[in-house]
């Protein structure tokens, strides 16, 4: 049974450009979660996703954007793209609003 | 105040003895509590979760829960080396939907 699995595990940007990042939850999973972790910091909750609707947002500015599907797939994509926006982005997913399980993070790097 | 805080380490202790992580949370509203491992450049792996106050245990490893004291531990018995990892504390607001608010961990190292 695959885990969560997240796209791609690294990439390098240049300031103000986009990006797009994916997650695929665990089977049976139809809650997606996203996090920023930057170096030596815990992760920082983006917002969350169930049945394709934003269900909660953390104090993230609107450049912050996200996506879930019909199959609970979902995506992030982040505009205008800061040196701080730097970190590793972790998906996690749950069939109930506890014991999430995460993926292996996608490394971003805004140079 | 922090809403979850734990000490950022490291802490260090000998191949064999026990561990002890600490995480103190804000907010009275907080149902479920977590404790994940996170190893350098990997991402949090879940080790327990605890509801009810008192302790609850697996394997080598005891979460305590005290609510009134708004206190959570993980305790780790045998420590070995490859338990050296940093150890993240993360609540859950459950009338806030569900997300999980982390602490900035602990870093653990067990020496041989």
């Amino acid at each position: 049974d695959a885990g969560v699995t997240q796209s791609p595990t690294h990439l390098i940007k240049t300031r103000g450009q986009q990006v797009t990042l994916r997650c695929s939850p665990k089977s049976g999973h139809d809650t997606v979660s996203w996090y920023q972790q930057a170096l030596g910091q815990g992760p920082q909750f983006i917002f969350q996703y169930y049945e394709e609707e934003e269900r909660q947002r953390g104090n993230f500015p609107d450049r912050f954007s996200g996506h879930q599907f019909p199959n609970y797939s979902s995506e992030l994509n982040v505009n205008a793209l800061l040196l701080g926006d730097s970190a590793l982005y972790l998906c996690a997913s749950s069939d109930r609003p506890y014991g999430y399980t995460f993926g292996s993070g996608t490394r971003l790097t805004v140079v | 105040q922090k809403e979850v805080e734990q000490n950022s380490g490291p802490l260090s202790v000998p191949e064999g003895a026990i561990a002890s992580l600490n995480c103190t949370y804000s907010d009275r509203g907080s149902q479920s509590f977590f404790w994940y491992r996170q190893y350098s450049g990997k991402s949090p792996e879940l080790i327990m979760f605890i509801y009810s106050n008192g302790d609850k245990e697996d394997g080598r490893f005891t979460a305590q829960l005290n609510k009134a004291s708004q206190y959570v531990s993980l305790l780790i018995r045998d420590s070995q080396p490859s338990d050296s990892a940093t150890y993240l504390c993360a609540v859950n607001l459950y009338n806030q939907g569900g997300k999980l608010i982390f602490g900035q961990g602990t870093e653990l190292s067990v020496k041989p």
